[in-house]
């Protein structure tokens, strides 16, 4: 079962567009962490940010914004004032007790174009 | 720098070399994953070390063959390997808390391309 769904496979804004991603997770664990990463053209997988499952204080980090909403597990990711270097797959991530590895969405695909 | 090292950047090999990917970390995590990342497909746990010690292989077929000689350095050693082995591959290295992640870093990763 997924347990992290990433529902939009593709997103295209013109540039200086606000863009929300969004993330919904599922896990029975009580202790868990949540990742944001950025993976452009190039390949490399740029970490974003951590949050762990007892911080639920919303984060901004110049135009970018974490919602994380325990009650409706969603841990979701706005980009304001979109640029075209925001240009590239996105993907949600989760780290449980239960395992070892972090469980991946499936990645949006963001396209802005000027 | 990120903190994870991964060479080569591309490859290209016949079916029947024989190559090896590098990945070395320097952040002192203790764990170090392979990930294979295929066009429209998403990202898939090859193998997981940790403290040196394979924890997880995700029914990876015999002709990819991990090695981690050490907590800093992990290898994937391919041999034989057909067209649809052809994909980017990404290393990781994360530091586990019990079996949480507190943190995770990838490499650039290999792009292979099997002909």
């Amino acid at each position: 079962a997924q347990k992290v769904t990433q529902a939009q496979t593709e997103i295209s804004v013109v540039e200086k567009e606000d863009v929300t991603l969004d993330c919904v997770y599922e896990t029975r664990d009580t202790t868990y962490y949540l990742f944001w990463y950025k993976q452009p053209p190039s390949g490399e997988l740029v970490f974003l940010i951590r949050r762990n499952s007892f911080d639920e204080q919303n984060e901004i980090s110049g135009r970018y914004s974490w919602n994380f909403q325990k009650s409706t597990s969603s841990f979701n990711f706005t980009i304001t004032a979109s640029q075209v270097v925001d240009s590239a797959v996105y993907f949600c991530a989760l780290s449980e007790n239960s395992g070892y590895a972090l469980n991946f969405g499936k990645g949006t695909s963001l396209l802005v174009t000027p | 720098e990120t903190g994870v090292t991964q060479t080569p950047r591309h490859l290209v090999m016949g079916m029947t070399n024989k190559k090896s990917l590098k990945c070395e970390q320097h952040l002192g995590h203790n764990a170090m994953y392979w990930y294979k990342q295929s066009a429209k497909k998403p990202l898939e746990l090859m193998f997981v070390y940790n403290f040196k010690e394979q924890t997880e292989n995700n029914s990876v077929p015999s002709r990819f063959s991990p090695e981690c000689p050490n907590s800093s350095h992990l290898f994937l050693h391919l041999h034989t390997l057909q067209p649809e082995d052809s994909a980017l591959y990404l290393c990781a290295s994360s530091h586990l808390r019990g079996n949480l992640n507190t943190e995770a870093f990838f490499g650039q990763g290999t792009r292979l391309t099997v002909v």
